[in-house]
């Protein structure tokens, strides 16, 4: 199994609802993604899990709550958002070690915030 | 906010032809440069790396050269087909497990 499952697919939002997006791997990757991605442009790294620990956060407004609950899971919380927050998010995950640089991609969440 | 009318520089070749997808990169301090295909509606998909002190490598029916004199990266694709249509980026990893994208080609093989 080489998935990476996000769900929702498609997400719409008002800017005051609170609502989460999830990822789920079954490759025994202990590392996790989250990218956020504009409609022609490349994906921006928000966050990294490294053995469930976040490890790095690339100063992501705290808008964007991320946990991850096991290994296998991956949750992005979601609060106040704004409408240019809309875009397509991301979850990856990969192995750790050190000469390994194959990310395995989910297919995205279509996030819209009105 | 987005920029209404953002065009991805495109490669339009023909099926059978060999295409050459560039990108130049800002960071000499990163471990492996990636190159990954997007389809439409997918998430990236990884194509190929190179560690930061080889110049080439090849895979099947790609190929990756890194220029390190001129901060530049090529991927090679041989014999085009139809299914090799999408958007390509190149990303460069520090530290092993930070990925960062860079921008992208969009290649459209004609039939």
């Amino acid at each position: 199994d080489t998935e990476v499952t996000q769900t929702p697919k498609h997400l719409v939002m008002g800017m005051t609802n609170k609502k989460s997006l999830k990822c789920e791997q079954h490759m025994g990757h202990r590392a996790m993604y989250w990218y956020k991605q504009k409609a022609k442009k490349p994906p921006e790294l928000m966050f990294v899990y490294s053995y469930e620990k976040l490890s790095i956060n690339e100063s992501v407004p705290s808008r964007f709550s991320p946990e991850c609950p096991n290994s296998s899971l991956l949750n992005l919380h979601l609060h106040a958002l704004q409408p240019e927050d809309s875009a397509l998010y991301l979850c990856a995950s990969s192995q750790v070690d050190r000469g390994n640089t194959e990310a395995f991609f989910g297919q995205g969440t279509r996030l819209t915030v009105v | 906010g987005e920029s209404v009318g953002l065009h991805l520089p495109t490669l339009s070749v023909q099926e059978g032809d060999n295409s050459i997808i560039n990108c130049a990169y800002s960071n000499s301090a990163s471990d492996y440069f990636i190159w990954y295909k997007q389809e439409s509606g997918k998430g990236p998909q990884f194509i190929i790396d190179i560690r930061s002190n080889m110049d080439k490598r090849q895979g099947q029916r790609v190929t990756v050269l890194l220029n390190k004199t001129v901060k530049h990266l090529s991927l090679q694709i041989a014999a085009t087909q139809p299914g090799d249509s999408a958007v390509y980026f190149c990303a460069e990893a520090k530290n092993f497990n930070k990925f960062y994208f860079g921008s992208g080609t969009k290649l459209n093989v004609k039939p």
